[in-house]
Formats: structure tokens, C-alpha cells, sequence
């Protein structure tokens, strides 16, 4: 059964202070690995789709990679308004469509 | 395009009486998708549909569980004989033939 684990669950920050949130999952064969950010009260909001090992994508602030086991997703100097529950998903090669999601790292950034 | 809108936002019920969601997909998506999140979770899927088709059900989704979706545009999702464990927030997302998922804002329920 496809599985993902989220660490850690929960990660404070100062402004500027960089880190990574990492991602492991186990899964019968990788068809895409899927971040999201929630706001509280809010649906996820999509950050990235990884494919292969090797892969990184950017954005802003958030830079996602991927190996055969992990995903990292590194905050270089966060912000504030980077403060919300990072979730990550993977969906197998089988024919199910369905995501599987770990329970998320809750990132506060401090002022 | 207004992304995926979902009513209600929040609804309260009593256990034992029955609730109706509403998802409204991106017009032009043909997939849809029902996930449940409980405090401290991330989503879990319960269902899918292409077009009018429910293709894909979890076994999360019990017998006082239906989802639909006629003509193949909105879905409703009803729960019956609603239990506190049913309480959580319900997540629609849909998606074309792309790799995006979009989640709606999802309606939170509380059964007292």
C-alpha cells in the first residue's frame, strides 16, 4: 500500500532562516509526487508535480526535489505569509487516480 | 474561470439526519474527485468520476455514502443516518486531462 510521511510535523522559523521539509514515501511505482500548501479553513492550493528522481521545480521562494525515496522542499529566507500547513501526495503508476497525502508539516515563520 | 466552488461552506446537523454537499468543477475539467480531511490529516480519497462515470470508490466510502454526478458537470455527495465520526471537512477537486488538481475550499460539517 502506498504510504507517505511528512517531517516534521511542525517547524518554526524566523524570517529569513532557510529549511527543508522532507517527504518519504513508499509506492508501487511513482507516477507523480504532488505539494500543496492549506491555509487554515482552505482547500490545498497547489505548488508543484514532480515525475522522476533528479527533478527540482521552482517557485518563489520554495524549491521541491525528488529522489527515488524523498522529496525535499526547501524555504530559502521565508516570509510570514509563508506560514501554512505544507502537504505532500503521491500518485502511483497503477489505474487509480486517487492521491495519497502525508499529514503535512505545519511552518511558522516568525517576524 | 473561477476555480472549484463548493457548498455549503459550513454546515451543522444533528446524528441520524442526512446531509447534501454540492461541487462545482472547473467548467471545462472532466475529472472529479471527493476527499475527507479530519483534524491533523492530510485529504483521503473517497471517490472519482469521468464525466457522468464513478469510476474509483474507496473502501472509506460506506453504504450511507453517495456521490453523483448527473450530466457529467456538478457532483453532490449525501451522506445519511449522519455519526460524529463523519465529522470532518469534505474536499472537492477536479482536474482535465492535465496533471493539475484543483481543490475547492471544501465544506466543513459538524454532527452533534
Amino acid at each position: 500500500e502506498d504510504q507517505v510521511t511528512q517531517s516534521p510535523e511542525a517547524l518554526r522559523l524566523q524570517e529569513g532562516e532557510s529549511s527543508s521539509l522532507n517527504c518519504s514515501y513508499t509506492v508501487s511505482g511513482l507516477r507523480g509526487l504532488f505539494w500543496y500548501r492549506q491555509d487554515p479553513g482552505k482547500g490545498p492550493e497547489f505548488l508543484f508535480t514532480l515525475y522522476s528522481a533528479g527533478e527540482e521545480k521552482e517557485k518563489e521562494r520554495l524549491k521541491a526535489t525528488l529522489t527515488k525515496k524523498e522529496s525535499f522542499l526547501h524555504i530559502t529566507a521565508p516570509k510570514p505569509e509563508d506560514s501554512a500547513t505544507y502537504l505532500c501526495a503521491v500518485r502511483n503508476q497503477g489505474g487509480s487516480e486517487k492521491l495519497v497525502f502525508g499529514k503535512g508539516t505545519k511552518l511558522t515563520v516568525n517576524p | 474561470d473561477t476555480g472549484v466552488s463548493q457548498n455549503p461552506r459550513h454546515k451543522i446537523t444533528k446524528r441520524g439526519q442526512n446531509v447534501t454537499f454540492r461541487c462545482d468543477p472547473i467548467s471545462e475539467h472532466n475529472r472529479l474527485y471527493w476527499y475527507r480531511q479530519t483534524l491533523g490529516q492530510g485529504p483521503e480519497f473517497l471517490t472519482y468520476f469521468q464525466n457522468e462515470a464513478q469510476l474509483e470508490k474507496s473502501r472509506l466510502l460506506s453504504d450511507r455514502f453517495s456521490a453523483e454526478r448527473p450530466k457529467g458537470s456538478f457532483s453532490t455527495l449525501e451522506i445519511q443516518r449522519t455519526e460524529q465520526g463523519d465529522s470532518a471537512m469534505y474536499l472537492c477537486a477536479s482536474r482535465d486531462s492535465s496533471y493539475g488538481y484543483t481543490f475547492g475550499s471544501g465544506t466543513r460539517l459538524t454532527v452533534v
